[in-house]
């Protein structure tokens, strides 16, 4: 079974600094999507980035990019310039290439964001 | 686009009652959804897929006859909390698929007392 793991419980940066969240993953297959979501203090679980598997190039969202390393079943988000509305619970996800559309999330990672 | 309300957001109920939540994608027709519930301070915990027109996939563990599902049309599907229970108090959040992606409501916070 998939496995999803994000070790980092807690993250602070300072407002207008980049910041990296880890995300790592177990998986026999080779074809599958990743996802960041994003759940603010609202608890409205919001699409931050998304990444197929059998795309070599990293997502990219404005301020939001990946470093999907395949390989190394590594998929993390670099925030750059953050900001104050940054401040989140963040979610790594794995989908299968499958018919289910399930997603198996990771424990997530509270980001802060300091003035 | 790709936008999912959940209704009620907050819903305070007596332990012994019946409490129904509804998903609905608002700009897109969604032949699955999934229905989610998280605990504070974790993540979400998936119950159950939600495929129009058939009955739903419930995870192991998740109690059927407990928490009904409903996916009548292609923009609704509802959770209906059966005979609540105090323990069944949870915030509860809805996604549905428009292609490779899930998109989620703004959650429900259930309350039994």
């Amino acid at each position: 079974a998939q496995t999803v793991t994000q070790s980092q419980p807690e993250m602070s940066v300072q407002e207008a600094e980049t910041v990296t969240l880890s995300c790592t993953y177990d998986t026999s297959e080779s074809d599958y999507y990743l996802f960041w979501y994003k759940q603010p203090p609202s608890r409205q679980m919001i699409l931050v980035i998304r990444q197929e598997a059998y795309k070599q190039q990293n997502a990219t969202e404005n301020r939001f990019s990946v470093n999907f390393q395949k390989a190394a079943k590594s998929f993390s988000l670099k925030i750059s310039d953050s900001q104050l509305g940054d401040a989140a619970m963040y979610f790594c996800a794995y989908r299968r290439w499958d018919s289910s559309y399930k997603l198996i999330f990771g424990s997530g990672t509270r980001l802060l964001v300091r003035p | 686009g790709a936008v999912v309300s959940q209704h009620p957001s907050w819903v305070i109920c007596k332990s012994g009652t019946s409490v129904k939540i509804e998903c609905r994608s608002l700009d897109f027709q969604a032949t699955t959804m999934f229905w989610y519930r998280q605990f504070p301070k974790q993540s979400l915990m998936l119950m159950a897929t939600s495929n129009e027109g058939s009955k739903a996939t419930y995870e192991q563990g998740v109690e059927k006859d407990k928490f009904l599902i409903n996916h009548a049309s292609l923009t609704l599907s509802t959770l209906t909390v059966t005979s609540a229970h105090p323990e069944d108090s949870s915030f509860y959040i809805c996604s549905a698929r428009e292609q490779n992606t899930q998109y989620f409501g703004p959650g429900t916070r259930l309350t039994v007392l």
